[in-house]
């Protein structure tokens, strides 16, 4: 079965600029998460989406939004991008049965330049 | 706010002896998980304890949950190199539909001959 994948691997941008990161679920897995692990800063909750429908967000600023398809694959947009936005963007899933174990993606770096 | 803490951040341990990773949190919850990351990788899911007195086992690595003390273990028997890496927990709260997991800041071993 596959996992989590996201996608691109590495991005670099300009400061300025905007970026958009992809995620695809583990097939049957409804709910998308995203995480960002920054130098110094540990990792942060950023977003929940499940059905469609933004869950909870956690403590970004709006230039940080995102979406979920149909398909339940997700995007996360990144606008005004600033140098302290470059790290590792994670990207999780779970079936929202009892336990809500999260499966982690291989993570998209983002370095802003 | 919940706040997560593990301790100790860093440590080295010599091949053949036992250590313990503490994870304490400031919010009742029953809902803690323990995740592995190694360097330049994703998160790779360990344990989901679900309950007070919960015990997960796999390997050298076993997991305990004591929600009265709002604290998990994760204990390492007869570590060996392959052990190394940095160990996460997380919390889930039921007021955030367990969705949304605070990390610790990791704790980053080292075993050594």
């Amino acid at each position: 079965e596959a996992g989590v994948t996201q996608s691109p691997t590495h991005l670099i941008k300009t400061r300025g600029q905007q970026a958009t990161l992809r995620c695809s679920p583990i097939s049957g897995h409804t709910s998308v998460y995203w995480y960002q692990q920054a130098l110094g800063l540990g990792l942060q909750f950023l977003l929940w989406y499940d059905e469609g429908e933004e869950r909870n967000r956690g403590n970004f600023p709006p230039r940080f939004s995102g979406r979920q398809f149909p398909n339940y694959s997700s995007e996360l947009n990144v606008n005004a991008l600033e140098l302290e936005d470059s790290a590792l963007y994670l990207c999780a899933s779970s079936s929202g049965l009892v336990n809500n174990e999260q499966f982690f993606g291989p993570g998209t770096r983002l370095t802003v330049l | 706010e919940l706040k997560v803490e593990q301790n100790p951040l860093f440590l080295s341990m010599q091949e053949g002896k036992n250590y313990t990773i503490y994870c304490n949190y400031s919010t009742t919850s029953d809902r803690l998980y323990w995740y592995r990351q190694d360097p330049g990788k994703s998160l790779e899911s360990l344990f989901v304890l679900l309950s007070n007195g919960a015990v997960k086992q796999e390997g050298r690595l076993m997991a305990s949950l004591d929600t009265k003390a709002r604290l998990s273990t994760l204990h390492i028997t007869a570590a060996v190199h392959d052990l190394s890496a940095t160990y996460f927990c997380a919390v889930g709260l039921l007021t955030d539909s367990w969705g949304k997991l605070q990390f610790g800041a990791g704790t980053q071993v080292v075993v050594t001959p």
